[in-house]
């Protein structure tokens, strides 16, 4: 199957500073990625959509201006958590899927990077 | 808007018994993904059920899908203790790619 690679695993930082993370689509060109966020035991949640060469689409009640996400090539997405604070601090998965809407291959689903564990002091 | 609901949230069971997860979803969705997470990982895809009636079966897990009631199934049969991971079904809004999770199920089997 695809697989999507995810940089880093494991973060810590000091609260007011900035973290970006990675995510390749290592052997598919991804038009679209996507971000969720998981608390300790809770399910995932989507943050955003990540479109290639255009702006990102955020779920309700995430802020795009602390969550900047680039989708700059078809094989990388970055997010970056602007001014972490320890609230922030959660793990963060990356999907992304080599199906494109309309596609006749309907069995394609995503595929899930290892996630992000981030911790902010 | 989509939403998915999954129970039971936890489940501890002997191992060589069996048991079903079921996974209600609210409105039309696409497809239904079955996934399982171990701690601190990521999600591994079990399976993609696409159509009414759909069944699939892996090993001692089976899924299956009934799109009149919007209810999906995974059925565990002579459970193990590597089966002991969080199971999550999702949906997804037709057109899209967008997945909407269910909570999860915290699956213990007990050797």
């Amino acid at each position: 199957g695809a697989v999507v690679s995810q940089h880093p695993s494991w973060v810590i930082c000091k609260s007011g500073t900035s973290v970006k993370i990675e995510c390749r689509s290592l052997d598919f060109q991804a038009t679209t990625m996507f971000w969720y966020r998981q608390f300790p035991k809770q399910s995932l949640m989507l943050m955003a959509t990540s479109n290639e060469g255009s702006k990102a689409t955020y779920e309700q009640g995430v802020e795009k201006d602390k969550f900047l996400i680039n989708h700059a090539s078809l094989t990388l997405s970055t997010l970056t958590v602007t001014s972490a604070h320890p609230e922030d601090s959660s793990f963060y998965i990356c999907s992304a899927t080599e199906g494109f809407l309309g596609s006749a291959f309907l069995d394609e689903k995503l595929f899930f990077g290892s996630g992000t564990q981030l911790s902010v002091l | 808007e989509l939403k998915v609901e999954q129970n039971p949230l936890f489940l501890s069971m002997q191992e060589g018994k069996n048991y079903t997860i079921y996974c209600n979803y609210s409105t039309t969705s696409d497809r239904l993904y079955w996934y399982r997470q171990d701690p601190g990982k990521s999600l591994e895809s079990l399976f993609v059920l696409l159509s009414n009636g759909a069944v699939k079966q892996e090993g001692r897990l089976m899924a299956s899908l009934d799109t009149k009631a919007r209810l999906s199934t995974l059925h565990i049969t002579a459970a193990v203790h590597d089966l002991s991971a969080t199971y999550f079904c999702a949906g997804s809004t037709s057109g899209t790619y967008k997945y909407i999770f269910g909570t999860g199920t915290r699956l213990k089997v007990l050797a």
